[in-house]
């Protein structure tokens, strides 16, 4: 079946600007995780949503940093204002309850 | 905190020769281990899990792992290696259905 998409693949924009990264996780995934991988810091968690369980934002690094699940099914998170430091790969995975995480391909994002 | 270390940031193996990743973690339960690997440009591939049970694991693409409690261990470990296999390896560990937690990465060379 159809695995994790993420679009766009590639994206660039100019400091200060925002941009919106969407996920559509496999059909019928309770759950849905962001995960932000950079040079320096690695793999980093970033929002978890279970459910209709209020989500597990823990690891956004900033309040420019949102995310929303609309329908129990695809997500966005969207940066405000982007800054430098954001440019990373942006991944998202779904799982079924306690199953393992399946990840999509990524938004690769660069900001100038 | 959980955690995981992954010592070799770096290793080479003959194609042909057998691999040993090493992976330590560290978590106050039981628990749920991961090794996913990364080609470039690519998103991440679940190659196994460990959850309960036996403590090998058996994964695609040849590679299997084992779960050593005394040490904290879940060392990734093939055969003999083909050159396809030549990628970056990440171990993770993660609560029940919660975020993981990544280590830094291997990145797998192979030569001919």
């Amino acid at each position: 079946g159809a695995g994790v998409s993420q679009s766009p693949s590639n994206k660039v924009t100019e400091k200060g600007k925002d941009v919106e990264l969407r996920c559509d996780p496999i059909s019928g995934h309770t759950a849905l995780y962001w995960y932000r991988q950079s040079l320096g810091q690695g793999l980093e968690f970033l929002i978890y949503f279970q459910g209709n369980s209020a989500p597990d934002k823990s690891g956004l690094p900033s309040d420019r940093f949102s995310a929303e699940r609309t329908g129990g099914s695809v997500s966005t998170l969207t940066i405000q204002r982007t800054q430098q430091e954001d440019s990373a790969v942006y991944l998202c995975a779904s799982s079924e309850d306690i199953n393992s995480q399946y990840f999509g391909p990524g938004t690769r994002l660069l900001v100038l | 905190a959980q955690s995981v270390t992954q010592p070799d940031i770096h290793i080479t193996v003959s194609e042909g020769a057998s691999l040993e990743l090493r992976c330590n973690y560290s978590y106050g339960a039981t628990p749920y281990l991961f090794w996913y690997v990364q080609s470039p440009g690519q998103g991440l591939q679940l190659l196994l899990k460990y959850f309960s049970g036996d403590t090998l694991v058996q994964g695609i693409k040849g590679f299997e792992a084992e779960f050593k409690r005394s040490q904290s261990s879940f060392n990734l470990r093939k055969p003999s290696v083909h050159w396809s296999d030549a990628a970056e390896y990440f171990c993770a560990v993660g609560a029940r259905g919660n975020k993981l937690v990544f280590g830094a990465g291997t990145i797998l060379r192979v030569k001919s």
